[in-house]
């Protein structure tokens, strides 16, 4: 079965501070995709980028980052110059297609980021 | 841009109660679903649809109850509330297309007592 582990529980950070969220996941399969997903305070889930197994280029979106290494079966996520607002829980995720075609996300168990100023 | 409206947004139940979660989504996506999201346990899948009139169990279905009458809306269905059902909910829904992201409500946080 699929599975993702975000060892991480909680990481506390003082402002501007580089910080990255490791991801591990498990699979058999060898087509699959790999999310982040944002939770702030607030709530609500804020999808941030999807990759997929094939491609193992680097990403990098402003201050955000993302490490993919097959290898290691690993999804990091870095955050350069860590600010207040980027204080949530995030949430790494690896896709399972079922057999109706629906693409169910197995999700780790999530990095509470605590940025203070 | 409405994307996926969840409500309520909160809820308390007592044991035995029922009541129905209400989503809907107005980006014509094909695949809608349901989780539901527990400390030290991320998000676990409760029943799915692929499209009007079909649907299927995820992870952890016993207690729900799920249909799907139109593209646009799928309602959770709780039968008989219980405390084990203390949760957030959140509905998503997504494409068709393998590997395409899915949108999530802004949760309902749901208190049995």
């Amino acid at each position: 079965a699929q599975k993702v582990t975000q060892a991480q529980t909680e990481i506390s950070v003082v402002e501007k501070e580089d910080v990255t969220l490791d991801c591990v996941y498990e699979t058999r399969d060898t087509t699959y995709y790999l999310f982040w997903y944002k939770q702030p305070p607030s709530g609500e889930l804020v999808f941030l980028i999807r990759r997929n197994s094939f491609d193992e280029q680097n990403e990098i979106s402003g201050r955000y980052s993302w490490n993919f290494q097959k290898s290691t079966s690993s999804f990091n996520f870095t955050i350069t110059a860590s600010q207040v607002v980027d204080s949530a829980v995030y949430f790494c995720a690896l896709s399972e297609a079922q057999s109706t075609g629906f693409q169910k996300l197995v999700f780790g168990t999530g990095t509470r980021l605590l940025v203070s100023p | 841009n409405a994307g996926v409206t969840q409500t309520p947004k909160f809820q308390v139940l007592k044991t035995g109660q029922s009541m129905t979660l209400q989503c809907a989504q107005d980006m014509n996506h094909e695949y809608m679903s349901w989780y539901r999201q527990d400390p030290g346990m991320g998000l676990r899948l409760i029943h799915y649809s692929v499209g009007a009139g079909i649907t299927d169990q995820g992870e952890v279905p016993n207690g729900y109850n799920v249909s799907r009458s139109t593209t646009e809306d799928f309602p959770l269905r709780l039968l008989s509330a219980a405390p084990s059902q203390t949760s957030v909910y959140f509905c998503a829904s997504s494409y068709r297309e393998e590997g395409t992201e899915a949108f999530f409500g802004q949760g309902t946080r749901l208190t049995v007592v």
